[in-house]
């Protein structure tokens, strides 16, 4: 248990459909992240939430649209999205983004294959 | 703009023997350091961190990592590896003088592969 649960853990997905990650922390943490992991490929930062505010996006496209409703939930909404979209997404969460004594804990990632 | 590069992509090795796995960053300001260990089918899980201080840093497992800033490297080490620690490690900085230390750049990832 890491304290960090994603959900699906898997997702097939074709380029015309609509689906969400959902991702929830147990850790009273106020920070939460989306990271993207691509094969051969380093994690990349895609957006941040500290308090609820989206405090950064990595210039992400707009088929990827994050929603922080309070500090224990964060989703990644997903709508036509293409192949290359294919990779682990990983959803993470700290104390406070602002905070540098502050460690990402990362829940196990959502799979995702656009076909 | 950061960077991280791990040197060494794979690195195969017998249980009970050590290992040094490569890291080196690119910074035009001071960072914090951090190594992330991902067992398959799971998410990261941090090991240690260089925030300031020593810069011997102990984490978990048994690890540690050596901070040098005249080298820019941030390599991890072990003494005696088990079957257990098979598992992808990644480097990762975020900068020490931001606002957003959630703001990771991590390597590519090295895969640490213990034979019996």
């Amino acid at each position: 248990e890491t304290g960090v649960t994603q959900t699906p853990r898997h997702l097939v997905m074709g380029m015309t459909n609509k689906k969400s990650l959902k991702c929830e922390q147990h850790l009273g943490h106020n920070a939460m992240y989306w990271y993207k992991q691509s094969a051969k490929k380093p994690l990349e930062l895609m957006f941040v939430y500290n308090f609820k505010e989206q405090t950064e996006n990595n210039s992400v496209p707009s088929r990827f649209s994050p929603e922080c409703p309070n500090s224990s939930h964060l989703f990644l909404h997903l709508h036509t999205l293409q192949p290359e979209d294919s990779a682990l997404y990983l959803c993470a969460s700290s104390q406070d983004s602002g905070q540098m004594n502050s460690p990402l804990h990362f829940g196990n990632g959502t799979r995702l294959t656009v076909t | 703009a950061q960077s991280v590069t791990q040197l060494d992509s794979q690195v195969p090795v017998f249980e009970e023997a050590p290992v040094e796995l490569r890291c080196n960053y690119s910074s035009s300001v001071s960072v914090y350091l951090f190594w992330y260990v991902q067992y398959p089918n799971q998410g990261l899980q941090l090991l240690l961190k260089y925030l300031s201080g020593s810069t011997l840093v102990k984490g978990i497992n048994g690890f540690e990592a050596e901070f040098n800033k005249s080298q820019t490297s941030f390599h991890l080490r072990k003494p005696s590896v088990h079957i257990s620690d098979t598992a992808e490690y990644f480097c990762a900085v975020s900068n020490a003088g931001g606002t957003s230390y959630g703001k990771l750049t991590f390597g590519q990832g090295t895969i640490l592969t213990v034979h019996p």
